[in-house]
């Protein structure tokens, strides 16, 4: 079945560092991608989304491209902030009748000031 | 607008006793999903509807049934509850295909 995995947190930056968290996936047909945002004490928030290949997501500085050949959608944002601590989770969804989302593990990221 | 709002958000049950947890969301969705969220899991999707009236089975639906009586709520209920139900159970809705929307969550705790 359809899988997504995402690299193992917690990752450690100081703000203004650049960030990178990797998700690959597994699915038959072409699903669509995307990268939900958990913080403390909430539910999980869309943070960016791409619905084909090549595609670029991008929100609130955050980015992720579509890539289809290595099967990833890798989360990179430029210059992080204290208040992007949160977990980050990877999901797909494989475009059937309604959007069953699977979800990846989940990565934490902490920003120090 | 609040959104989805789930009801309660914390919980603590003996074993063997019952509860019912309760989703609502005002964006008048028509699909509607239960999740539970453990550490080193994700999330996995317990029980879905298309609709009002209608559920299915998710991922993990052993031990849980829900029912969509009116659009706006989605009931979750546990009739015999088991320490490996302690989680955080998550509700989320959508409009078709679109994005979910998600509650803020209900922390269960099964002694």
């Amino acid at each position: 079945g359809d899988s997504v995995t995402q690299m193992e947190g917690p990752v450690t930056l100081s703000e203004e560092a650049f960030l990178t968290i990797n998700c690959t996936y597994t699915a038959t047909g072409y699903p669509s991608l995307f990268w939900y945002v958990q913080y403390p004490g909430e539910g999980l928030q869309l943070l960016l989304k791409a619905t084909k290949a090549d595609d670029k997501g991008s929100n609130k500085g955050f980015e992720a491209t579509y890539r289809k050949e290595t099967t990833s959608f890798h989360l990179e944002k430029g210059s992080v902030q204290v208040s992007d601590s949160a977990v980050y989770f990877c999901a797909l969804s494989d475009n059937t009748g309604f959007q069953k989302l699977v979800f990846g593990t989940g990565t934490r990221l902490l920003v120090s000031p | 607008n609040a959104g989805v709002t789930q009801t309660p958000k914390f919980r603590v049950l003996k074993t063997g006793q019952s509860m019912t947890l309760l989703c609502a969301q005002d964006m008048n969705h028509e699909y509607m999903y239960w999740y539970r969220q453990d550490p080193g899991m994700g999330l996995r999707l317990i029980h879905y509807s298309v609709g009002e009236g209608t559920t299915a089975k998710g991922e993990v639906p052993d031990g849980y049934n829900v029912s969509r009586l009116k659009k706006q709520n989605f009931l979750l209920g546990l009739e015999s509850a088991a320490p490996s139900q302690t989680s955080v159970y998550f509700c989320a809705s959508s409009l078709g295909t679109r994005e979910q929307y998600f509650g803020p969550g209900t922390r269960l705790t099964v002694t």
